[in-house]
């Protein structure tokens, strides 16, 4: 079975500074998808990046950038120059090629003025 | 394009009474799945149905939960009878089936309070 953690139940950052989100997942499979999403306050899960396994290239939108380890089963995100609107709940997910989705925990995102 | 549209958006109501969640994917998406989130437990499947057809519903806690798919574009999740356990946010999500097709959506979600 596919299980994803996220072992940081909270952090917080200062406004403009970098943050990193830990994610380590477990799979036998060797082709999958990553992903994080974000969960604001208004409750609405919104899709902030997603890698493929077979792609060793780290994913990057914007401000956001992965560091994924396939080896180490790690996919970390980078928050760079954090915004106040970047506070939220963050979730890592995992999609197993049975389009199946699995969630961490999440960890919930403080970004101080 | 319109998203995922849940309803009701909060529903309050007394112990043993029935609920219905209901969810209208994304037009073109043939995979729906139902999610329940506490703080408790974060994110909790609940079932998956593909092309209408419930493909894995081993999530779902009881018989007191039941979930249909009639048609693609039309789903409910039915808690019959409620307990104050089952307080939640539930949440619809479609994405198009296959591998490669891309992430999934999200509804806004259904507060549920059982008294």
């Amino acid at each position: 079975a596919q299980t994803v953690t996220q072992s940081q139940p909270e952090m917080s950052v200062q406004e403009a500074e970098t943050v990193t989100l830990s994610c380590t997942y477990d799979t036998s499979e060797s082709n999958y998808y990553l992903f994080w999403y974000k969960q604001p306050p208004s409750r609405q899960m919104i899709l902030v990046i997603r890698q493929e396994a077979y792609k060793q290239q780290n994913a990057t939108e914007n401000r956001f950038s992965v560091n994924f380890q396939k080896a180490a089963k790690s996919f970390s995100l980078k928050i760079s120059d954090s915004q106040l609107g970047d506070t939220a709940m963050y979730f890592c997910a995992f999609m197993s090629t049975g389009n199946q989705f699995y969630f961490g925990t999440g960890t919930s995102l403080t970004v101080i003025p | 394009d319109a998203g995922v549209i849940q309803s009701p958006r909060h529903e309050v109501t007394e112990m043993g009474q029935e609920v219905t969640l209901r969810c209208k994917p994304i037009s073109g998406h043939n995979s729906l799945f139902w999610y329940r989130q506490t703080m408790m437990r974060g994110l909790e499947l609940l079932i998956y149905f593909n092309n209408n057809v419930p493909i894995d519903d081993s999530g779902m806690p009881e018989d007191r939960f039941s979930a249909k798919m009639p048609n693609a574009s039309f789903s409910t999740l039915k808690i019959q009878p409620s307990e104050p356990r089952d307080s939640a946010v539930y949440f619809c999500a479609s994405k198009k089936t296959g591998f490669n097709t891309g992430e999934l959506f999200f509804g806004e979600g259904s507060r549920l309070t059982v008294l």
